[in-house]
């Protein structure tokens, strides 16, 4: 299995900060790899696929990038509602596997 | 963008049962790849299963190989997890979703819904 591993597990922000969100596979993927944003007791929305195609309907303030083994996530601009649980999947085999999720808090 | 909605979740004691829904509304059900995801509380998450358009091919996670049993009616926009010898640590909140379009079972997962949560306990 393809294990994903996220850093930091928590980011301390401010509104307006840029934040970075880093997701590492255990090998490589390509650019087989998704994000989602969750907000508490809600299920999971999906921002990128691709490593950097934003999904319809996602702010542009969001932007991934990477290949290979190595992804990041950016926000500019952080906005009140992007206060959240952000995690990376990898599709490029099966059993789907997730990072284990960065929380964005406020400073 | 299509909808989901999860029902059928509870209080069940080990070794027990239980056979989750999720209906889809709002898109062609029979276009896409289903399955679940599930988190437990406070935890990351965990893809289940998923099953192919017209149920001709499944996968799972190892841990549930043999006790879940994912299956879909394209007609009724349903699709189902039967579940079976539960034990404790199939305690989670259970997320229906989607594969993105034009992906097999090895995709991005475009749509999800609310969640419905299973407890475990004795």
């Amino acid at each position: 299995d393809i294990q994903m591993t996220q850093s930091p597990s928590t980011l301390s922000a401010s509104v307006g900060d840029r934040v970075t969100i880093t997701c590492r596979a255990s090998q490589n993927i390509r650019t087989w790899l998704a994000w989602y944003q969750q907000s508490p007791g809600k299920g999971p929305k999906l921002l990128i696929y691709k490593a950097s195609v934003l999904q319809n309907g996602v702010p542009s303030r969001f932007s991934g990038s990477g290949a290979g083994t190595q992804f990041t996530l950016t926000i500019n601009t952080l906005q009140p509602e992007d206060f959240a649980t952000y995690f990376c999947q990898q599709y490029d085999s099966i059993p789907l596997t997730f990072g284990g999720g960065t929380k964005v808090e406020i400073q | 963008e299509g909808q989901l909605v999860e029902s059928g979740g509870g209080l069940v004691q080990p070794g027990g049962s239980l056979r989750l829904s999720c209906e889809g509304s709002d898109f062609i059900f029979g276009h896409y790849w289903m399955g679940w995801v599930r988190q437990a509380p406070g935890k990351g998450l965990e893809w289940v299963a998923n099953i192919k358009q017209d149920g001709s091919e499944i996968n799972s996670v190892d841990s549930v190989k043999g006790r879940f049993t994912i299956s879909r009616d394209n007609v009724k926009n349903l699709l189902t997890l039967q579940m079976n010898s539960l034990r404790a640590e199939d305690t989670a909140i259970y997320y229906c979703m989607r594969g993105g379009a034009n992906c097999g079972g090895d995709c991005y997962l475009d749509s999800w819904g609310p969640g419905t949560l299973v407890i475990v306990s004795s």
